[in-house]
């Protein structure tokens, strides 16, 4: 049973340029999570998804950032005009459900470097 | 919203020694709570989890303990080893308004041979 998938694990963008970031969950999944976590510092939520519907993306910048998760295909987080701010690990978790019993389980994330 | 505070932000015990970890969180509704390790460039791996329901938990040398009164819960490691350094956080959820993850901003924990 694969877990969590996340690629590229690496990608390097100059400013301006675009990023996209791809998440397949753990089979039998429908919820996915992004996270983005700073150097040195915890994970923030960005925002949760589940198969062609955002439930919720107050953690995301509204501003330059899109997320979206088909029908078919992974989870992807876009991010557009990309600046040096945006340097960071970006993990995305997934679920089963919304029971108190789904634990979230996480890919190994996409370190974005912005030159 | 939520908002989960963490300490000590740094841990230094020495090989076999044991170490604690606390959280406190300010949401009343929120009823789980995991714990994540993190290596270096690695990704979070859960831990250990507790429910609202239980006050404490145990596997092997890892044990959580949650005290819903006083919103706040602690991760304790026995017989330290120099693989359990590492980052760890913590973590509140709630099965309603938000539905993510509300992480502590990490311990970073390094054990001394």
């Amino acid at each position: 049973n694969a877990g969590v998938m996340q690629n590229p694990r690496h990608l390097v963008r100059r400013r301006g340029q675009e990023a996209r970031l791809r998440c397949s969950p753990m089979k039998g999944h429908s919820h996915v999570y992004w996270y983005r976590q700073l150097p040195e510092e915890g994970l923030k939520f960005m925002v949760y998804l589940q198969k062609e519907n955002i439930i919720d993306e107050s953690g995301m910048p509204k501003e330059r950032f899109s997320a979206e998760f088909p029908k078919e295909g992974p989870s992807i987080l876009r991010i557009q005009q990309v600046v040096r701010g945006d340097s960071a690990a970006y993990f995305c978790a997934s679920s089963p459900g919304l029971a108190v019993t789904d634990t979230q389980y996480f890919g190994p994330g996409t370190r974005l470097t912005v030159l | 919203g939520e908002n989960v505070e963490q300490h000590p932000s740094t841990l230094s015990v020495q090989e076999g020694d044991s170490a604690v970890i606390k959280c406190t969180y300010s949401d009343s509704a929120s009823n789980y709570f995991p714990w994540y390790k993190q290596e270096l460039g690695k990704r979070p791996q859960l831990i250990i989890d507790i429910r609202s329901n239980v006050g404490e938990k145990k596997d092997q040398r890892i044990a959580v303990t949650l005290n819903k009164t006083a919103k706040h819960f602690s991760l304790h490691i026995t017989e330290t080893q120099p693989e359990d350094s590492a980052v760890y956080f913590c973590a509140a959820w709630q099965d309603t308004g938000r539905r993510a993850l509300t992480f502590g901003s990490g311990t970073r924990l390094q054990v001394q041979p």
